[in-house]
């Protein structure tokens, strides 16, 4: 059965201040995903990582992937309040013996203050 | 562009009936995804088509249960005699293709069975 964990599930930081996000997987797979959830709202797709160290950057945070280790990290740079939100990130079933549906992490609820 | 569009947004049912929820996918996609999402916790599978077949029904909870897509477009999820545990939130997501594609969540149907 394929695992998706993150952590820290909660984290609250200042403005300016950088932080990583951990995702590790326990099967052996080379598609990985980070999603972006404000309260009340739906999934927003931020980075698709398709590949061994895969690295992509959009605006303040950074995503990359290690497949022989499992392990993806959403490193944040300078925080801003606006990028409070909870963050998760999801492996492709397909890794782990399904079809193509993704199974995510609990998900790391990250409040930044001012 | 439109998104994936669901409805209703909101459905309270008492325990016993049977629902209905409706997912109109991003015109053209081919793949579509039904998740349940908790309170606090991350997205859970449920089922994946690719054109009108289901391809992987195996996060499906119980018999209770079932998904249809009968022209390739917008997807029913249809659950009978619902119980209290069957509240939560239900995604909606369709990408182009199947495989390593961006999936794109709807705003979801937030499902209260009281």
């Amino acid at each position: 059965e394929l695992k998706v964990e993150q952590n820290p599930l909660f984290l609250s930081m200042q403005e300016g201040k950088n932080y990583t996000i951990y995702c590790n997987y326990s099967t052996t797979s080379d598609r990985l995903y980070w999603y972006r959830q404000d309260p009340g709202k739906s999934l927003e797709s931020l980075f698709v990582l398709l590949s061994n160290g895969a690295v992509k950057q959009e605006g303040r945070l950074m995503a990359s992937l290690d497949t022989k280790a499992r392990l993806s990290t959403l490193h944040i740079t300078a925080a801003v309040h606006d990028l409070s939100a909870t963050y998760f990130c999801a492996v492709d079933n397909a890794w782990g013996g399904g079809a193509d549906g993704l199974t995510f992490g609990k998900g790391t609820h990250l409040i930044i203050q001012p | 562009g439109a998104g994936v569009s669901q409805t209703p947004s909101n459905k309270v049912t008492e325990k016993g009936k049977y629902v209905e929820l409706r997912c109109d996918p991003i015109s053209g996609h081919t793949a579509l995804y039904w998740y349940r999402q908790s309170l606090g916790q991350g997205p859970e599978f449920l089922i994946y088509f690719q054109g009108t077949g289901a391809a992987d029904d195996s996060g499906l909870p119980n018999d209770r249960f079932f998904a249809v897509r009968p022209e390739g477009s917008v997807s029913t999820l249809k659950i009978q005699r619902t119980e209290r545990g069957d509240s939560a939130v239900y995604l909606c997501a369709s990408s182009l293709f199947g495989g390593p594609h961006e999936q794109y969540f709807g705003p979801g149907t937030r499902l209260t069975v009281t």
